[in-house]
C-alpha cells in the first residue's frame, strides 16, 4: 500500500494521559499536514511541514499540542494532559511541492479516532 | 474571518437521480477550490481543484462549477449510484498562505 498510513487508527485514553500519532505519508512527498475533525464538521488544519521544517503551527490549538517531523519522512502528533474535548478524528495528509500554478494534490490517511474517557 | 459555507447540509436522493450541491465563501485572496468527498470513517478524497481562472472542471459524473466573482462554487453529480452516499466537503485556499478553510459539508444519502 502505497498510500498515507496512520496509526493507532483508534486510540482510548483517560483524561490527563498523553497520546502520540503517527503519520507515514507517500515516501516522495515533501509536505505533510494535520488536521483535526469533529463530529459533523469539516477538518480543520492544525500544522503542516515541508520536508523536516514546521511552516506553520500558529493554528495548533493549545500548547499541549505538538508535532515533529524529524527527518523529513513520518511525523507524529501529540497532545499531552488530554481533555475531553480532544475527542476527535486527527487526520493526515501529504502532498508534493505546489507547481508553478500553486496548486497540489493532496492525499488524506484514514484518520486516528481519539476517544477520551 | 475567511468562511466557507456549504448548502444543504443534508440530502436524500434517489439511486439514477441528478443533484447539485453548493459553496460559498468569504476567503480573501483566493487561490483554489477543491470538492472532496468523506466516505464516513475515512480520510477526504480529493474530487476536483479549480484555481481563478477556471469556470467548470469536470472528473466523471462529477462537474464543479466556480463563479469567482460572487464567490460561488457548486458540484453536480448526475445519475447518482448508492457509492456516492458520503459527505462533499468544499475547501477554499487563501493565496499567500496555505491554510485552508473548509466548509462542514454537504451529507449525501442515495437509497435505492
Amino acid at each position: 500500500d502505497t498510500g498515507v498510513s496512520q496509526n493507532p487508527r483508534h486510540k482510548i485514553t483517560k483524561r490527563g494521559q498523553n497520546v502520540t500519532f503517527r503519520c507515514d505519508p507517500i515516501s516522495e512527498h515533501n509536505r505533510l499536514y494535520w488536521y483535526r475533525q469533529t463530529l459533523g464538521q469539516g477538518p480543520e488544519f492544525l500544522t503542516y511541514f515541508q520536508n523536516e521544517a514546521q511552516l506553520e503551527k500558529s493554528r495548533l490549538l493549545s500548547d499541549r499540542f505538538s508535532a515533529e517531523r524529524p527527518k523529513g519522512s513520518f511525523s507524529t502528533l501529540e497532545i499531552q494532559r488530554t481533555e475531553q474535548g480532544d475527542s476527535a478524528m486527527y487526520l493526515c495528509a501529504s502532498s508534493l511541492l505546489p507547481g508553478t500554478s500553486g496548486i497540489y494534490e493532496q492525499y488524506f490517511g484514514p484518520g486516528t479516532r481519539l476517544t477520551v474517557t | 474571518k475567511n468562511q466557507v459555507e456549504q448548502s444543504p447540509q443534508s440530502l436524500i436522493i434517489l439511486e439514477g437521480k441528478n443533484c447539485t450541491l453548493q459553496c460559498n465563501y468569504t476567503v480573501s485572496p483566493f487561490s483554489n477550490l477543491r470538492w472532496y468527498k468523506q466516505d464516513t470513517g475515512r480520510g477526504p478524497v480529493s474530487l476536483t481543484i479549480m484555481t481563478f481562472s477556471e469556470n467548470t472542471k469536470s472528473n466523471g459524473r462529477y462537474t464543479a462549477t466556480l463563479d469567482a466573482d460572487t464567490k460561488q462554487s457548486s458540484l453536480h453529480i448526475t445519475a447518482s449510484q448508492l457509492s456516492d452516499s458520503a459527505s462533499y466537503i468544499c475547501v477554499v485556499s487563501e493565496g499567500g498562505s496555505y491554510i485552508p478553510t473548509f466548509g462542514r459539508g454537504t451529507s449525501l444519502i442515495v437509497h435505492p
